[in-house]
């Protein structure tokens, strides 16, 4: 069964400091996505990773993938409070997708003034 | 390009009763799945829908049932609610299950 886990679950940062959410899987990988989700929201797409060594950054967020070690990383950087969110990754281990997404617990991020 | 949607946006309902959440595909997407996210939790994977078909399984009991349309929108159906069954529920579309693209949810509750 996979296992998909995020640490931190919960984080409180200073705008302006920068930080990092891991996320580690339990079985060989196609694929992984970073989601960001509102309070009472729905899930936004903020990353696709598709092999070993994939970065990819949009603003203050740059998302990387290790699939040897099976980890990927989520690494703010300045925080702003606009960033205050709970962020999800998910593992898709079919690339045909029939089990699905595995998602972790997700983390709470809040940022501070 | 429209995206995901869901309706109802709300529903409330009682310990043993049916209901039905549906949902639109974003244009040109030809998978739904579902996912049930409960409350502090990340989302759980129900069940996939290809081409009419359901294609993919989660960990959910039979009582929770889908269909998928001609025009690729879905339905999922829970029979004999529980409470444990409140949740948002999310359905997500996407292209031969490349990227999920997640709709607004619907937010059960069984009371």
């Amino acid at each position: 069964e996979l296992k998909v886990e995020q640490n931190p679950l919960f984080l409180s940062m200073q705008e302006g400091k920068n930080y990092t959410i891991y996320c580690n899987y339990s079985t060989t990988s196609d694929r992984l996505y970073w989601y960001r989700q509102d309070p009472g929201k729905s899930l936004e797409s903020l990353f696709v990773l598709l092999s070993n060594g994939a970065v990819k950054q949009e603003g203050r967020l740059m998302a990387s993938l290790d699939t040897k070690a099976r980890l990927s990383t989520l690494h703010i950087t300045a925080a702003v409070h606009d960033l205050s969110a709970t962020y999800f990754c998910a593992v898709d281990i079919q690339g045909g997708g029939a089990d699905g997404l595995t998602f972790g617990k997700g983390t709470h991020l809040i940022i501070q003034p | 390009e429209t995206g995901v949607t869901q309706s109802p946006t709300h529903l409330i309902k009682t310990r043993g009763q049916q209901v039905t959440l549906r949902c639109s595909s974003q244009s040109g997407h030809n998978t739904v799945s579902w996912y049930q996210q409960a409350l502090g939790q990340g989302p759980q994977f129900i069940f996939q829908y290809y081409r009419e078909e359901e294609n993919g399984r989660g960990n959910f009991p039979p009582r929770f049932s889908g269909l998928q349309f001609p025009n690729y929108s879905s339905e999922l159906n829970v029979n004999a609610l529980e409470l444990d069954d409140s949740a948002l529920y999310l359905c997500a579309s996407s292209l031969h299950n490349y990227e999920q693209y997640f709709g607004p949810g619907t937010r059960l509750t069984v009371t």
